[in-house]
């Protein structure tokens, strides 16, 4: 069965300082992992996804992830946070082919003026 | 190119009472999946439409029900609402066949239930 752990709820950084989530998964078959994005009231945006190309995934707004097999990783990362970034950040795995995501619980991201 | 839309957007009900929920994909997207988002929660996988059929079921009673219509637009309905039912509801739509694993999500249906 597939899981996704992302460890921190709540996140505060100050603007200027390096954005970092995490998530870890657990897929008895070599996974697709996204990052979505959700502000309030709104649905899911996606921010990045892997789906077995290069390891390093560059997405919108500046956030890109590592893909680590070996960590069963795939942290989200920005170098330089900006007060919009502030909202909700889910990591998803999903097995090849089904669309059926399992999400994360979140991970709430404040950016300290 | 319109993408993913829901209605309605918000809404209320009271328990033991039944609800209907609607969506359309994305245009040129042919499998409609929703999920349940509690409040503070991750989205729930409920369940996957493509070719009028559920084709895939997450852990949920068969109080929820759904079904996908010929243009592809699908309905997710819950009978015997319970205050537990109370969440956003998200519909995402997707092509089987471009394999590239990515939903897009409406803003979804906020459900109250008294």
């Amino acid at each position: 069965a597939q899981s996704v752990t992302q460890l921190g709820s709540h996140v505060s950084v100050s603007e200027g300082a390096l954005v970092l989530l995490r998530c870890n998964y657990s897929s008895s078959v070599p996974p697709y992992l996204f990052w979505y994005v959700q502000y309030p009231n709104q649905g899911l945006q996606l921010l990045l996804k892997y789906t077995s190309a290069a390891t390093l995934v560059k997405g919108i707004n500046g956030f890109e992830a590592e893909f680590k097999k070996s960590e069963t990783s795939f942290h989200l990362t920005k170098p330089s946070a900006h007060m919009s970034d502030a909202a909700e950040y889910f990591c998803a795995v999903s097995e090849p082919g089904t669309y059926k995501y399992i999400f994360g619980t979140g991970t709430r991201l404040k950016v300290l003026a | 190119d319109a993408g993913v839309t829901q209605s309605p957007t918000h809404l209320i009900k009271t328990r033991g009472q039944q609800v209907t929920l609607r969506c359309s994909p994305k245009s040129g997207h042919d499998t409609v999946s929703w999920y349940q988002q509690a409040l503070g929660q991750g989205p729930q996988f409920i369940f996957q439409y493509y070719e009028e059929e559920e084709r895939q079921r997450g852990n949920f009673p068969d109080r929820f029900s759904g079904h996908q219509f010929p243009n592809y637009s699908s309905e997710l309905n819950v009978n015997a609402l319970l205050l537990g039912d109370s969440a956003l509801y998200l519909c995402a739509s997707s092509s089987l066949g471009r394999r590239d694993g990515e939903l897009f999500f409406g803003e979804g249906s906020r459900l109250t239930v008294l």
